[in-house]
């Protein structure tokens, strides 16, 4: 099974900080990654596919990279609004999915 | 535009079973796959398994392999996940999501159903 580490769990940062997490994959997963954001009591929002793409209408600040079996997920000015849980998933493997643990983005 | 709209919360005793329903608009029910994750209280998403609407074949992750039944009704555009000997770490928020065509990604959720099981 392909084993996503993400990091870090959690960060705190000032309004207009530039943001980066990391994903890396226990083999290479190609560019098969997507990030994903969860506000509390809410469900999953796709914000990247295959790691580098915007999906419609999220922000340009977000923005990922990477390929193989190391990723970046930069948000280049953090907001208030951006407070969440942001998750990895790679789909190497399909059908299988596999989340990474998730980053918590608490505002300092 | 593309609504998943899931069944309500459910309280259940270790030992039974639960059956999760997700009703799909705005689409072709048959021609995406459907995926559920689980999110435990405080914890990440974990990935159970898909349905294929069309066909209606199935993929289990092993973990859930034997207790988990993912089906559908292509007449109402649903699709059920069942999943049976209930324990208490079952306890849960349960998302139907759609996945893109040929990809890997879910750009569609439910809103998701909470699982609570307690003696």
């Amino acid at each position: 099974d392909i084993q996503m580490t993400q990091s870090p769990s959690s960060l705190s940062a000032s309004v207009g900080d530039r943001v980066t997490i990391t994903c890396q994959a226990s083999q290479d997963i190609s560019n098969y990654l997507n990030w994903y954001q969860q506000k509390p009591g809410k469900a999953p929002k796709l914000l990247i596919y295959d790691a580098s793409n915007l999906e419609t209408g999220v922000p340009s600040r977000f923005s990922g990279s990477g390929s193989g079996t190391d990723f970046t997920f930069t948000i280049s000015s953090l907001q208030p609004e951006d407070i969440a849980t942001y998750y990895c998933q790679q789909y190497d493997n399909l059908p299988a999915l596999t989340f990474g643990g998730g980053t918590k983005v608490e505002i300092k | 535009q593309v609504q998943l709209v899931q069944s309500g919360a459910e309280v259940k005793k270790p030992g039974a079973s639960v059956k999760v329903s997700c009703k799909a608009s705005g689409y072709t029910f048959t021609g995406y796959y459907m995926h559920w994750v689980r999110q435990a209280p405080g914890q990440g998403l974990e990935w159970m398994g898909r349905i294929n609407p069309n066909s209606g074949g199935t993929n289990y992750a092993q973990k859930f392999q034997g207790r988990v039944t993912m089906t559908r009704d292509t007449s109402i555009s649903t699709a059920y996940m069942e999943l049976s000997r209930l324990r208490s770490d079952d306890t849960a928020v349960y998302y139907c999501a759609r996945r893109e065509y040929s990809s890997g990604f879910l750009p569609y959720w439910g809103q998701g159903t909470l699982v609570t099981v307690s003696s």
